[in-house]
């Protein structure tokens, strides 16, 4: 089975403060996408990363797949309290069907 | 567009007792899941369907739940009988396909809540 462990899992911070959340596991996946979930609701996917080293960019995020395509990290520059929520990764491995394994998930506070 | 719609969004039960679970995919969508998410985790896959053929359910705990998913559109989701640890939100998701370039969609999810 494969693992994907996210860290922290809570983060408390001040509006207009940088972060940064990891997405780690010891397995190669297909690619790697990031959702972000507000409470009573589904996961909405941010960005799906397929190449190892690959960064892309949305607005005051980041995302960046690991050269391996074991990791990927997502950076939220002057988070402001509209990015409050859980955000989680799930990894996509072709070779089962392309089947989604997510994370634990980091949840984010940001205060005014 | 509508969204995966699921119901009902809230259910308490006692355990022991049935209770069933209705997803409404996206128009068009041929890939449907169901996921459950323990509070404080991330989703788990339980089954997912392509049309109407079940092709991964190796998570689905058979003894007690079943899902079904007729003319390859609504899907429902049984418990019998509910357990405690059944507690969770089951999230029902749906895709056009199943390569990684196709996305998957979430409902809102129902709440269970076993006493």
């Amino acid at each position: 089975t494969q693992l994907l462990e996210q860290s922290p899992q809570f983060l408390s911070i001040q509006e207009g403060e940088n972060l940064t959340v990891y997405c780690n596991s010891s397995s190669v996946f297909s690619s790697l996408q990031w959702y972000r979930q507000e409470p009573g609701e589904g996961p909405v996917l941010l960005v799906t990363v397929v190449t190892g080293g690959e960064v892309k960019k949305l607005k005051r995020l980041t995302f960046q797949f690991g050269d391996a395509r074991k990791d990927s990290s997502l950076h939220i520059t002057a988070a402001q309290p509209g990015d409050t929520g859980l955000y989680l990764c799930a990894g996509e491995d072709n070779n089962a069907g392309n089947m989604l394994t997510f994370g634990g998930g980091t949840r984010l506070m940001v205060k005014p | 567009e509508a969204g995966v719609v699921q119901s009902p969004r809230y259910k308490i039960i006692e355990k022991k007792q049935p209770v069933a679970f209705w997803c409404n995919p996206i128009s068009g969508h041929n890939t449907l899941y169901w996921y459950r998410q323990n509070l404080g985790q991330g989703p788990e896959l339980l089954i997912r369907y392509e049309n109407e053929e079940a092709v991964d359910d190796s998570q689905l705990p058979k003894d007690r739940f079943s899902a079904e998913r007729l003319k390859g559109v609504d899907s429902t989701l049984k418990i019998q009988p509910a357990e405690l640890g059944d507690s969770a939100v089951y999230l029902c998701a749906s895709s056009f396909g199943t390569s990684g370039t196709d996305t998957q969609y979430f409902g809102p999810g129902t709440r269970l809540t076993v006493l």
